[in-house]
């Protein structure tokens, strides 16, 4: 089972933040957070991992909280092709049999 | 650089029948990993191929079987087709122990059992 919970769906306005929220309360010292994201009739696309520190890249940010109990993905200005499934993952990095546990993400529409 | 592909993206097939599912991993990705995707739930861990042997599997029946060739493309099989089995199938190539531990995920073959 996921060890994440995650709202069902979300609604953000063409060209606002998007915070997508994350639980993860019993996540392990050794376990990173990942983000994926599903564009209909696509694969999931890798996004963003963190371990405790605050992550930014090309795409986007990721806060986590320093309990780690949490985490907030935040696309800085959200455009119509960001509407997506967002999936948040935790999983143990370099660990070659690890697979990826997903939950059923939340439902990220941009509205124009 | 060559992304990961699957063929074919689509097909149809009958209860009790089998299929075969192709995937070519990613330029230098050695690991394979296969997920099932059931309408409006997150993929599925099935398994995972390392240099040709399987090295994880989730919880699925041995009907569910697999292959990683020696240029690390990968097929998986499904005998006795049942029509919980409908669902898009993703591949994912990575290095075993990549630096970020990303996953390259492929469009997907979406199978229809009837």
């Amino acid at each position: 089972d996921a060890k994440t919970t995650q709202p069902t769906s979300m609604d953000c306005a063409e060209g606002r933040a998007a915070n997508l929220p994350c639980n993860h309360s019993t996540i392990s010292g050794n376990e990173y957070v990942y983000w994926y994201r599903q564009i209909h009739s696509q694969g999931p696309q890798y996004i963003i991992h963190g371990l405790k520190n605050n992550e930014t890249n090309e795409m986007a940010s990721l806060i986590i909280t320093e309990d780690r109990k949490s985490s907030t993905l935040i696309l800085p200005h959200a455009t119509l092709r960001d509407t997506a499934v967002y999936y948040c993952i935790v999983r143990l990095l370099n660990s070659g049999n690890t697979p990826l546990v997903f939950g059923k993400g939340t439902r990220l529409s941009v509205i124009a | 650089e060559t992304g990961v592909t699957q063929s074919p993206t689509h097909l149809i097939k009958t209860r009790g029948q089998q299929v075969t599912l192709r995937c070519s991993s990613q330029s230098g990705h050695n690991t394979v990993s296969w997920y099932q995707q059931a309408l409006g739930q997150g993929p599925q861990f099935i398994f995972q191929y390392y240099r040709e042997e399987e090295n994880g599997r989730g919880n699925f029946p041995p009907r569910f079987s697999g292959l990683q060739f020696p240029n690390y493309s990968s097929e998986l099989n499904v005998n006795a087709l049942e029509l919980d089995d409908s669902a898009l199938y993703l591949c994912a190539s990575s290095p075993l122990a990549g630096v970020t531990g990303e996953l390259f995920f492929g469009e997907g073959s979406r199978l229809t059992v009837l």
